[in-house]
């Protein structure tokens, strides 16, 4: 099955400046990337995603890139806000099938 | 729409008692499936199901039980509670290859 991991665990980042968060990815079948984004005791909400027939997709602040061949994607926020800070999850699917999770990424925006 | 409902927010369990999560959705959405997320983990599917009166494992099934017989409710069964199974339990459902939708999840503690 599907193994995904993600990297960094935890990730401090100045307000202002940029966070990048990583993810590389098993099965060669996965061509759906979604990310989450989940706050202190709330449900994971989707942030942005992006399918394997594309190579990058941006919605304002933030952007994902994805390299099918090297079977990693990133998620890119640029002008990090104290709102940003939370707790962010990459996932691949191939397409029909289950999501599967990374273990998560904590993002602290230092004011 | 109310999206995906789960009840209870809350619940206590003392070992060997058996209780049901409950989930549902009114999004008319095929694919739905149950995440439980321990404290700085990610999310870990327990099983899932393509439609009604289908379901299957995910990657931590044992000690409970689901079922699908209509196509917006789908019940998580913990058989007999033990310590261990102690998390947040998130409902989610999509359509295919589409964003997956979290319900607001329940916290449970088993003594």
């Amino acid at each position: 099955g599907e193994n995904v991991e993600q990297h960094p665990s935890t990730l401090s980042v100045q307000e202002g400046d940029s966070a990048v968060i990583k993810c590389t990815y098993s099965d060669s079948a996965s061509n759906y990337f979604p990310w989450y984004k989940q706050e202190l005791g709330k449900r994971p909400q989707l942030i942005i995603d992006i399918r394997s027939n594309v190579g990058e997709k941006k919605d304002q602040r933030i952007a994902v890139t994805l390299n099918k061949t090297a079977k990693h994607f990133s998620l890119h926020i640029t002008e990090t806000q104290p709102e940003d800070s939370a707790v962010y999850f990459c996932a691949a699917s191939p397409g029909n099938e289950k999501l599967t999770f990374g273990t998560g990424t904590r993002l602290t925006i230092i004011p | 729409n109310a999206g995906v409902t789960q009840t209870p927010k809350f619940q206590v369990l003392k070992t060997g008692q058996s209780m049901t999560l409950q989930c549902a959705q009114d999004m008319n959405h095929e694919y739905m499936s149950w995440y439980r997320q321990d404290p700085g983990m990610g999310l870990r599917l327990i099983h899932y199901s393509v439609g009604a009166g289908i379901t299957d494992q995910g990657e931590v099934p044992n000690g409970y039980n689901v079922s699908r017989s209509t196509t917006e409710d789908f019940p998580l069964r913990l058989l007999s509670a033990a310590p261990s199974q102690t998390s947040v339990y998130f409902c989610a459902s999509r359509n295919w290859s589409d964003r997956e939708f979290f319900g607001p999840g329940t916290r449970l503690t088993v003594l």
